[in-house]
């Protein structure tokens, strides 16, 4: 069946460092993907995401691009803030799906 | 504005008193769900509807029950909570394979 696979969090970095968080997918056929973030007290918001093959999602500074050939979506920023501290969340779905498939989520902590 | 409200945010109750949580949008959006989640867990999906009076189980469907009698409506029934109920729910709604809207959270507490 369908699935998604996040790294384990927590990941705990300094202001203005790297991110990487990475995501991969079980699918067969051509799914949408999205990355959704959930800051603290909130609920989940979309952050970014891609359609096809190839496409380069991006928001905020963040970016992740579908690559099929390593069925992976993996999210990035150049330069973490502490307001980035938040749940993020991989997922994939299909245009007709009748549910949405969500990674485990990986919690993110920036510190100053 | 574009959104799904949920009521109420924070609810504490007893065990086998029904209740039930209030979720609406005003996106006239056909897919609309409900999720848990739990620390460790991640989400889970209870329910889902695919359209008025379309409704199906999510991986986690026992002891809550749904109903969609008008588009924008999607409110989560708990015919007799338990403690092991306690979680925080969310409703979530979109276009069919697009991104989901979410609400903003029901902290529900069933001792």
């Amino acid at each position: 069946g369908n699935s998604v696979t996040q790294m384990e969090g927590p990941v705990t970095l300094s202001e203005e460092a790297f991110l990487t968080i990475n995501c991969t997918y079980t699918a067969t056929g051509y799914p949408s993907l999205f990355w959704y973030v959930q800051y603290p007290g909130e609920g989940l918001q979309l952050l970014l995401k891609a359609t096809k093959a190839d496409d380069k999602g991006s928001n905020k500074g963040f970016e992740a691009t579908y690559r099929k050939e390593t069925t992976s979506f993996h999210l990035e920023k150049g330069s973490v803030q502490v307001s980035d501290s938040a749940v993020y969340f991989c997922a994939l779905t299909y245009s007709s799906a009748s549910k949405i498939i969500f990674g485990s989520g990986t919690r993110l902590s920036i510190r100053p | 504005e574009a959104q799904v409200t949920q009521n109420p945010r924070y609810l504490i109750t007893v065990t086998g008193k029904k209740l039930t949580v209030t979720c609406s949008q005003n996106m006239n959006h056909e897919y609309m769900s409900w999720y848990r989640q739990d620390p460790g867990l991640g989400l889970r999906q209870i329910y889902y509807s695919m359209n008025v009076e379309v409704t199906d189980k999510g991986d986690v469907p026992e002891g809550y029950k749904v109903s969609r009698k008008e588009k924008r409506n999607f409110p989560l029934i708990l015919e007799s909570p338990s403690p092991n109920q306690t979680s925080l729910y969310f409703c979530a709604s979109s276009r069919l394979g697009d991104e989901q809207y979410f609400g903003p959270g029901t902290r529900l507490t069933v001792t």
